[in-house]
């Protein structure tokens, strides 16, 4: 049974740098395929996607995101870290993890952690 | 970036009444392989979002067969044959055909 669960800070001030762990189980980020994304969700808006990271390290970001975010994985913890720098506001979301293997969709995601960023 | 378009946004249904969802994507999303990188999920009420369809027209495992899904190339159809109580939330469409994979604005379905 595969499961996902996103753990960090919550509550930030504008300019801090968020972190959010993303721990799973029933997969390994060492197999040929698997991936582990980034989506967001502002409180009664569209999910957004950040990015993405591959069994083999490949990363692929949102381009208009891309400079302030870096997604690593630790194989042997069955993690996978999101770093935004720079927070803002408006980046005030509901952010979730997700399973997903090349080629196919998101079948497994997270519950979901809101950050609120405020001063 | 690949523009997801969905209508209706809102969409008001009648227990037993068929529903139906469109999305249309701004750019085709057959792969060479021959499948369409077209995705539906569900969103019910303070949950995550739910896989339905994936590929344009398989049902996730799980998924009720009153969810079917349509379509190729740009244009994709999500239809329930019968709504239910527990079908209420915010449906998406998403592509992955090219990063960065983009969502619809989501439809909204309510019972009335």
């Amino acid at each position: 049974q595969i499961t996902l669960k996103e753990s960090g800070l919550t509550l930030m001030k504008p300019t801090q740098t968020l972190t959010l762990t993303c721990t799973f189980s029933g997969f390994s980020l060492s197999t040929s395929g698997v991936g582990v994304g980034w989506i967001r969700q502002p409180p009664g808006k569209a999910l957004e996607w950040l990015g993405i990271i591959y069994w083999d390290d490949e990363r692929r970001y949102s381009p208009s995101l891309k400079s302030r975010l870096t997604i690593t994985k630790d194989t042997s913890k069955n993690q996978v870290v999101l770093t935004m720098t720079n927070m803002d506001p408006v980046d005030t979301a509901t952010y979730y993890c997700a399973h997903k293997v090349t080629g196919m969709p998101f079948d497994y995601w997270g519950q979901g952690t809101l950050v609120t960023v405020s001063s | 970036d690949i523009v997801m378009t969905q209508s209706p946004l809102s969409l008001p249904v009648t227990p037993g009444e068929p529903a139906s969802i469109s999305c249309r994507s701004s750019q085709g999303l057959l792969h060479s392989n021959g499948y369409n990188y077209f995705d539906w999920y569900l969103q019910k009420p303070g949950q995550p979002p739910q896989l339905l369809i994936y590929w344009g027209s398989n049902r996730a495992s799980g998924v009720s067969d009153r969810f079917s899904g349509s379509g190729s190339g740009t244009d994709f159809t999500l239809k329930i044959s019968r709504v239910e109580a527990e079908d209420v939330g915010v449906y998406y469409c998403m592509q992955a055909l090219q990063t960065p994979i983009t969502f619809g604005q989501g439809t909204r379905l309510e019972i009335k």
